[in-house]
């Protein structure tokens, strides 16, 4: 009865690679996200999707895209890998309630280590 | 000036002490507050959120002061399974959780 789920756990590959990460949630939320957790724990959003849109969209590199096929399942796809990618990224979905208070629930992780 | 600011830690306190993180945040256009919780290696989970009026749920205690842009944590009677980083966050309508950098808590029997 995972609510939030993330492939791969871990993932480890060579710089110059093409890689995704998927995430599912089966809470029935509307919007998803991706965060990257970088070496000094700093968590910080990427992207949000809402029914499938894309609603936030930061100041990431266009090596990486996201893809929400439906509002269950947000995956982040990231081409040409470098060092700088290593990091923790969390998948998150939440359900909007009200004029903007909603929790967020995180996914386990995955762990990306480019060498 | 960070967007969410926390204490710099690490607090290392021994069980049964009381100990208080504080925060503040810069945009006064937030609507939403909320402490996590993360344990090493392992996703951000929600403590609790924070309401204007201060609220507790058993040894935690969340105060929200919207004129100084301040939120605080309070843990009673620590318990070794506290040992945990806590995050700090905020949000506006329509936009991601903004998280300050945690701070560690370290509980020692």
């Amino acid at each position: 009865d995972t609510a939030v789920s993330q492939t791969p756990k871990y993932l480890v590959t060579q710089m110059g690679n093409d890689k995704s990460i998927k995430c599912e949630q089966n809470l029935g939320h509307d919007t998803m996200y991706w965060y990257k957790q970088d070496s000094k724990k700093f968590l910080k959003i990427m992207f949000s999707y809402n029914n499938k849109e894309l609603i936030i969209n930061e100041t990431v590199p266009n090596r990486f895209s996201p893809k929400s096929p439906d509002k269950a399942h947000l995956n982040l796809h990231i081409n040409s890998l470098e060092l700088g990618d290593s990091a923790v990224y969390f998948c998150a979905s939440s359900q909007r309630v009200g004029q903007g208070t909603y929790e967020q629930y995180f996914g386990p992780g995955t762990r990306l280590t480019v060498t | 000036r960070k967007e969410v600011e926390q204490d710099p830690g690490p607090f290392n306190v021994p069980e049964g002490a009381t100990v208080a993180f504080n925060c503040t945040y810069s945009n006064s256009a937030s609507q939403s507050f909320f402490w996590y919780r993360q344990d090493c290696r392992k996703e951000p989970k929600l403590l609790m959120s924070v309401y204007s009026s201060g609220n507790e749920d058993g040894r935690f205690t969340a105060q929200l002061n919207r004129a100084s842009q301040y939120i605080s944590l309070l843990i009673r009677d620590s318990k070794l399974s506290d040992s945990a980083t806590y995050l700090c966050v905020v949000n506006q309508a329509g936009t991601a959780l903004i998280f300050g950098k945690g701070t560690t808590l370290s509980v020692s029997s």
